[in-house]
């Protein structure tokens, strides 16, 4: 089976930085996504990182290290649109997406 | 552009009931998913279609079934209500089921079965 873990829950301050960490066990490897979803709505995609290293997207980034079965998502410059739950999943080598069970961070001013 | 629809919103069925969630996309996408969202589990797999007349099934398929009539829709069958069906369904596409694309996701529909 698949294992992914990250923290339940984060909170920050309004334009603070936050890093939310990611480990996983999965049965292949065929790309790690970060989804954001707000209460009540539907996932959406911020990253996709399939090799090692640091994926930037304007205050979001996204690392991976796939030797040690690791992501972050880093968030800048915290806004309060940024409260959300934040989703790791990995495509495993069936190309499944595997999700962890989300962390939900709260963004106060 | 609409993207993924679903429908219903929101319904309450009473156990032993039969019902159908919809699911509609106008990407053109092969690849179409359903999930269910329960809290403290995250998104988990139910069943999925990597192209219209084929399907499989994902982490939790049972008490659950589909078909893939044609590329747009993607319908879920829940044939006899239970109260541990209770959820989120999301359904989800994408360009391909066997390659690094990304997966889009519908507004859901919340189940409650009584």
């Amino acid at each position: 089976g698949q294992n992914i873990d990250q923290p339940t829950e984060m909170t920050a301050t309004e334009g603070a930085i936050v890093q939310i960490n990611c480990t996983y066990q999965t049965s292949g490897f065929n790309g790690l996504f970060w989804y954001q979803q707000h209460a009540g709505e539907a996932p959406t995609f911020l990253s996709y990182n399939v090799l090692d290293g640091l994926e930037e997207k304007g205050r979001f980034s996204s690392f991976l290290s796939r030797s040690k079965g690791y992501s972050y998502l880093l968030l800048k410059e915290l806004q309060m649109k940024d409260s959300a739950s934040y989703l790791c999943a990995v495509r495993d080598g069936d190309y499944k997406l595997s999700f962890g069970a989300g962390t939900t961070v709260t963004v106060r001013a | 552009t609409a993207g993924i629809t679903q429908a219903p919103t929101s319904q309450i069925l009473a156990a032993g009931r039969s019902m159908t969630l919809r699911c509609t996309q106008d990407m053109r996408h092969n690849a179409m998913y359903w999930y269910r969202q329960d809290l403290g589990l995250g998104l988990r797999l139910i069943h999925y279609s990597n192209t219209a007349g084929t399907t499989g099934k994902g982490e939790v398929p049972d008490g659950y079934s589909v078909s893939r009539a044609n590329t747009d829709d993607f319908p879920l069958t829940l044939a006899s209500a239970v109260p541990s069906q209770t959820s989120v369904y999301f359904c989800a596409s994408s360009v391909s089921g066997t390659a690094t694309d990304t997966q889009y996701f519908g507004p859901g529909t919340r189940l409650t079965v009584l």
